[in-house]
């Protein structure tokens, strides 16, 4: 089974700065690769699928790069409504998916 | 508007069985491969199982394979886990996701989820 494994786990941060989170993939993925947002209590909402393109709906502040086994989630300029936890998911051939461990960004 | 809508959850003892639903609005139910994902508390996300468009194609995790199983009736725009042998471990949060497949596949609609309690 492919294993995904972001990093880091949580960091702080602030209003105002670049964040980034990294996920990395046991076997190369292309770029079948998702990203998601949750806030506590609430449904996972998608955020970036194909490894770089924005679901309709999510702010430009947000992007995706990577092919292969790296990919990276990129908050240009984060905002109060963006401190929540982000997942990475690969969905390589539609046999068996995985989610990363997720990635909590919190106040500091 | 694309609605997803789990119920059936809630607490059941070590070995039995639950099955949970999900009532689908909004869209041509038929046409979309469909998709479990659960939640333990306090933990990450973690897929479960997959249904293709007409039910002839199931995937399962290694943890629930023989005991779960992923269904669903297009007559109805529904979609249905039945879980047997639960597990504490089960123990989770379990959301359905509508999937979208192309060249990419990934899950763009979920529903609020259902909290299932494996316990004694």
């Amino acid at each position: 089974d492919i294993q995904m494994t972001q990093s880091p786990s949580s960091l702080s941060a602030s209003v105002g700065d670049r964040v980034t989170v990294t996920c990395r993939a046991s076997q190369s993925i292309s770029t079948y690769l998702s990203w998601y947002q949750q806030k506590p209590g609430k449904a996972p909402k998608l955020l970036i699928y194909g490894a770089l393109s924005l679901q309709s709906g999510v702010p430009s502040r947000f992007s995706g790069s990577g092919s292969g086994t790296d990919f990276t989630l990129t908050i240009s300029s984060l905002q109060l409504e963006d401190f929540a936890t982000y997942y990475c998911q690969q969905t390589y051939g539609s046999r068996t998916w995985t989610f990363g461990q997720g990635t909590k960004v919190e106040f500091k | 508007e694309v609605q997803l809508v789990e119920s059936g959850g809630g607490l059941v003892q070590p070995g039995g069985p639950l099955r949970l639903s999900c009532a689908a609005s909004g869209f041509t139910f038929s046409s979309y491969w469909m998709s479990w994902v659960r939640q333990a508390p306090g933990k990450g996300l973690e897929w479960v199982a997959n249904i293709n468009q007409d039910g002839s194609a199931e995937s399962y995790v290694d943890s629930v394979k023989g005991r779960f199983t992923i269904s669903r009736d297009n007559a109805k725009n529904s979609l249905y886990l039945q879980m047997n042998s639960l597990r504490a471990e089960d123990t989770a949060v379990y959301y359905c996701a509508r999937i979208r497949m192309g060249t990419i596949y990934y899950l763009d609609y979920w529903g609020q989820g259902t909290l299932v309690t494996v316990s004694s």
